[in-house]
């Protein structure tokens, strides 16, 4: 399986926006780019994916490298309740869900 | 519509005793992942299941570990003869077509 690189945290202050960023230089044609995060004690929450073009919901956008080695997670605007472990991951197609997460980024909020 | 519902919540096992984990999927989902979080580490897949038919078991361990999903009923998980090392978070996820949603999962302590 292509596999992913994060950093390991990040901080950020409350209000302000926030790149999460993800290197899979050996992503293939096929790989889709999906983000969770997981809040303490609690299941990974979806939060966006997306093959090749940029993507935007009411969470988040990504924005993916034109070579498509890497990708950033755009949160606009941090609050306290974003503070998780955010996960960049990759699926061979857009139907497989067998996922293997890392050890994702910890992000920390600052009031 | 209730999320995906796991019980128990916490389990506490002694070494050789066995372990059951239930799997309520979301209304209308008819597929079933399960994942094994270890502690301070990522999310490891388990096991695919759709109703009556495990379809992907590549991340299950080959003795002791079982997963069955019933044409009724929970989506159940079981674990024989518990070690030391079965000690995790287990979680459930369950999907129609699109994302995965993931349970609060179930946290087994094997003394």
């Amino acid at each position: 399986d292509a596999k992913t690189t994060q950093p390991n945290s990040m901080e950020s202050n409350e209000e302000e926006p926030v790149h999460l960023p993800c290197n899979h230089s050996t992503i293939s044609g096929t790989d889709y780019i999906h983000w969770y995060r997981q809040l303490p004690s609690q299941g990974p929450e979806y939060v966006i994916h997306g093959l090749t073009s940029n993507v935007n919901n009411r969470m988040a956008s990504l924005a993916i490298a034109e070579d498509r080695k890497s990708s950033t997670l755009i949160l606009h605007r941090a609050t306290l309740r974003d503070a998780a472990v955010y996960y960049c991951i990759l699926s061979n197609g857009a139907g497989s869900y067998q996922l293997t997460f890392g050890k994702g980024t910890k992000l920390s909020v600052i009031p | 519509n209730a999320g995906v519902m796991q019980n128990p919540r916490h389990l506490v096992r002694r070494r050789g005793q066995e372990a059951r984990l239930r799997c309520s999927p979301m209304k209308g989902h008819s597929h079933v992942y399960w994942y094994r979080q270890l502690p301070e580490e990522g999310l490891k897949f388990m096991v695919y299941l759709q109703k009556e038919n495990i379809i992907d078991e590549s991340g299950m361990p080959k003795e002791r570990f079982s997963a069955e999903f019933p044409k009724e009923g929970p989506s159940i998980l079981r674990i024989q003869q518990v070690v030391r090392g079965d000690s995790a978070a287990y979680f459930c996820a369950s999907r129609n077509t699109g994302e995965l949603f993931f349970g609060e999962g179930s946290r087994l302590t094997v003394l």
